[in-house]
């Protein structure tokens, strides 16, 4: 059974560009959620995709977008980048919608100059 | 708003020195606990989940237990490879499953 890979494993952007970071979920999972987890602190929610829409999302600007495939692989897209957008980035996925555990994937380490 | 507390922010232990980490929480409604260990540069590895108060589990020389206001992680015995931070987050909505994650507690296991 494959778990959760996320891609690039680390990215150097500066102030002002756009990024886009890469998931593949757990085989057979059709739900997954991206967090973001700052230095020293827990991962914080930014939104889930369940079936290819948007399942709820967290106290994130419009300019956190995402995308879920098909193939439930997700991606996820932050326009305008701000020095405090520097942190791990982590997916995790699930089995469905409404179930539990999370399982996540070693995270995007992404640095803004 | 949910929120989740964690303590101590950090915890040195030496080999075989058994102690307890806290998870506090204020939540609207709660329908699980979860605890995930995580190492340095990797993602949370899950470990357990919690449903109602009362509720025990254990995997080797952990031991989770839940009451209304708190879980707690206990260590037992603990190993240099029990060295990471333990994250504490609780899911409080249906058909949505955010986690509202704590800031973790850094546990140093020292032999």
């Amino acid at each position: 059974e494959t778990g959760v890979t996320q891609s690039p494993t680390h990215l150097i952007k500066t102030r002002g560009q756009q990024v886009t970071l890469r998931c593949s979920s757990q085989s057979g999972h059709n739900t997954v959620s991206w967090y973001q987890q700052a230095l020293g602190q827990g991962p914080q929610f930014i939104f889930q995709y369940y079936r290819e829409e948007e399942n709820g999302r967290g106290n994130f600007p419009p300019r956190f977008s995402g995308l879920q495939f098909p193939n439930y692989s997700s991606e996820l897209n932050v326009n305008a980048l701000e020095l405090d957008d520097s942190a791990l980035y982590l997916c995790a996925s699930s089995p469905d919608r409404g179930s539990q555990p999370q399982h996540f994937g070693d995270g995007t380490r992404l640095s803004i100059l | 708003e949910d929120q989740v507390t964690q303590s101590p922010e950090a915890l040195r232990l030496q080999e075989g020195e058994s102690s307890s980490l806290n998870c506090s929480y204020t939540v609207s409604g709660l329908r699980g606990l979860f605890w995930y260990r995580q190492d340095p540069g990797k993602g949370p590895e899950f470990l357990f989940t919690l449903y109602s108060a009362g509720e025990e589990k254990e995997k080797e020389r952990l031991k989770a237990t839940l009451t209304k206001k708190e879980s707690f992680l206990h260590i037992t015995a603990p190993k240099p490879e029990d060295s990471a931070t333990y994250l504490c987050a609780v899911q409080t909505n249906f058909g949505n499953e955010k986690l509202t994650f704590g800031t973790g507690t850094r546990l140093t296991i020292i032999p």
